[in-house]
């Protein structure tokens, strides 16, 4: 399978943990995007990087977000000092963004994440 | 702003029905559009976008949207649902200020199909 791959699929923690998790991007692609995606809501833009450059984060990102792709290859997402109200599934996905604007984004499968 | 509306939460229809998704946006400038589908269970696939030309696009399984510039809306159709198309479906928007992208896509709350067989 070559598609888009995150790891945990289901993370289960205290409040005042901190989490991370990662994702592998479909091979190749130079774009990765997090997204967060709460019940009954679409995905809702976190931060994307264009390889290792990190160049835009939504207002939703609070200083306890932080993300990483030092190698432009996989990324991870990390959240330090959870809440209650970080329960969510977090996406990625990744693309080929080119010389043609045509850019498509493929998803991975989502990382559930349940604060207690 | 910008912003992506879909007006139907939960649509249930008859195998063999038509159906049609709407999805309004808010914004004047030049977009990319696109539909994705989630299967339960499974993680978001794309079904279908739309770049430039001919607004009319087709996607797989069947689907169909229509860009209405006029209207800010790509709706969403296909002429005859089977039970397998049970999913919950979502339209983004990916706004192109200055000619460029700007990467990060926009969706809307979703809506829910029932296909009872």
């Amino acid at each position: 399978d070559t598609g888009v791959s995150q790891d945990p699929r289901h993370k289960i923690t205290k409040r005042g943990q901190n989490v991370t998790f990662r994702c592998d991007p479909i091979s190749e692609h130079n774009r990765l995007y997090w997204y967060r995606q709460t019940l009954g809501q679409g995905p809702e833009f976190l931060t994307y990087f264009q390889n290792e450059a990190q160049l835009e984060k939504s207002r939703l990102l609070s200083d306890r977000f932080s993300a990483e792709r030092p190698k432009g290859s996989f990324s991870t997402l990390e959240i330090q000092r959870t809440e209650q109200g970080d329960s969510a599934m977090y996406l990625c996905a990744s693309s080929l963004a080119g010389l043609k604007p045509r850019e498509t984004q493929y998803f991975g499968p989502g990382t559930r994440l349940l604060v207690l | 702003a910008q912003s992506v509306s879909q007006h139907n939460h939960h649509v249930i229809l008859s195998e063999a029905a038509s159906l049609e998704l709407g999805c309004n946006y808010s914004y004047g400038g030049t977009v990319n559009l696109f539909w994705y589908v989630q299967y339960p269970g499974q993680h978001l696939q794309l079904l279908l976008k739309y770049f430039s030309g001919d607004p009319l696009v087709k996607g797989i399984k069947g689907f169909e949207a229509e860009f209405i510039k006029s209207k800010f809306s790509f709706n969403l159709r296909k002429p005859s649902v089977q039970w397998s198309d049970t999913a919950e479906y979502f339209c983004a928007v990916r706004t192109r200020a200055g000619g460029g992208s700007q990467g990060n896509l926009i969706f809307g709350k979703g809506t829910k199909l029932s296909v009872k067989p």
